[in-house]
C-alpha cells in the first residue's frame, strides 16, 4: 500500500498568517492528490483534487501543488473559519486508497 | 449536487454485523461510484472500499474477508455490511461519492457519518 506522512501533526497560527503544510507519498503517485478539511463533529469537506485543482465554491486562498512524492497545501491567509483538520489522500493505487494522518490548524 | 443521508444502528454487539445504508438524494445510485470510509475516535480516515453502479465491488485489503457492499435501486441507497466487528470497528462511518475527471477520482459529496460504538 501506498503510505501518505503529512506534516507536521499540528501547528498554531494567527489570522491572517500563511499557512503551509506538506503531504509525502512512499511513492511517486503523480498527481494523484486530494486534500480535505474536517472540522470537529462534521464530515471531510474537498478542498483540492487532482493536487491543485480547487472545487467548486472553495475560497481561493487555499491553493495545493506538488507532483510525485511531494505536495503542499497552502492557506494564504488564514481565516477564522479555517481552523479544522487536513487531510490529504492518494487516489493512485484505485482503487486501493489511503489518507495521510492529518494536519491540525490551531489557533495561536 | 447529489445529497447522503445515513441510516443504521448506532450500537452493535461484539462478533455481530454492523450493517449501514446510504440513502441518495438528487441523484440516482445508478449513476455513480460510491464509497465508505471511517474514522475511529480522534483517529485519521480510513477508505473501507468502492461499489460502482455496475455493482462491482473493491475492499480494503485490511478488511477484505468482512466487509460487503451492495445497491438496492428500489431505495436509492448503497449498503455497508461489516461482520465479526470489535471493539477496534467503533468509529464514525460515512458514505460518499466519487467523482473522476480524466482518470483521476476523488470524494466530492459527503453523508453526516454515524457513530457505531461496539459494545455489549
Amino acid at each position: 500500500d501506498i503510505q501518505m506522512t503529512q506534516s507536521p501533526s499540528s501547528l498554531s497560527a494567527s489570522v491572517g498568517d500563511r499557512v503551509t503544510m506538506t503531504c509525502r507519498a512512499s511513492q511517486s503517485i503523480n498527481k494523484y492528490l486530494n486534500w480535505y478539511q474536517q472540522k470537529p463533529g462534521k464530515a471531510p469537506k474537498l478542498l483540492i483534487y487532482i493536487a491543485s485543482t480547487l472545487q467548486s465554491g472553495v475560497p481561493s486562498r487555499f491553493s495545493g501543488s506538488g507532483s510525485g512524492t511531494d505536495f503542499t497545501l497552502t492557506i494564504s491567509s488564514l481565516q477564522p473559519e479555517d481552523f479544522a483538520t487536513y487531510y490529504c489522500q492518494q487516489s493512485y493505487s484505485t482503487p486501493q486508497i489511503t489518507f495521510g494522518g492529518g494536519t491540525k490548524v490551531e489557533i495561536k | 449536487q447529489v445529497q447522503l443521508q445515513q441510516s443504521g444502528p448506532g450500537l452493535v454487539k461484539p462478533s455481530e454485523t454492523l450493517s449501514l445504508a446510504c440513502t441518495v438524494s438528487s441523484g440516482s445510485v445508478n449513476s455513480y461510484y460510491w464509497t465508505w470510509i471511517r474514522q475511529s475516535p480522534g483517529k485519521g480516515l480510513e477508505w473501507l472500499g468502492y461499489i460502482y453502479y455496475s455493482r462491482s465491488t473493491y475492499y480494503n485489503s485490511s478488511l477484505k474477508s468482512r466487509v460487503t457492499m451492495s445497491l438496492d435501486t428500489s431505495k436509492n441507497q448503497f449498503s455497508l455490511s461489516l461482520t465479526s466487528v470489535t471493539a477496534a470497528d467503533t468509529a464514525v462511518y460515512y458514505c460518499a461519492t466519487v467523482a473522476t475527471t480524466r482518470g483521476y477520482s476523488y470524494f466530492d459529496f459527503w453523508g453526516p457519518g454515524i457513530l457505531v460504538t461496539v459494545s455489549s
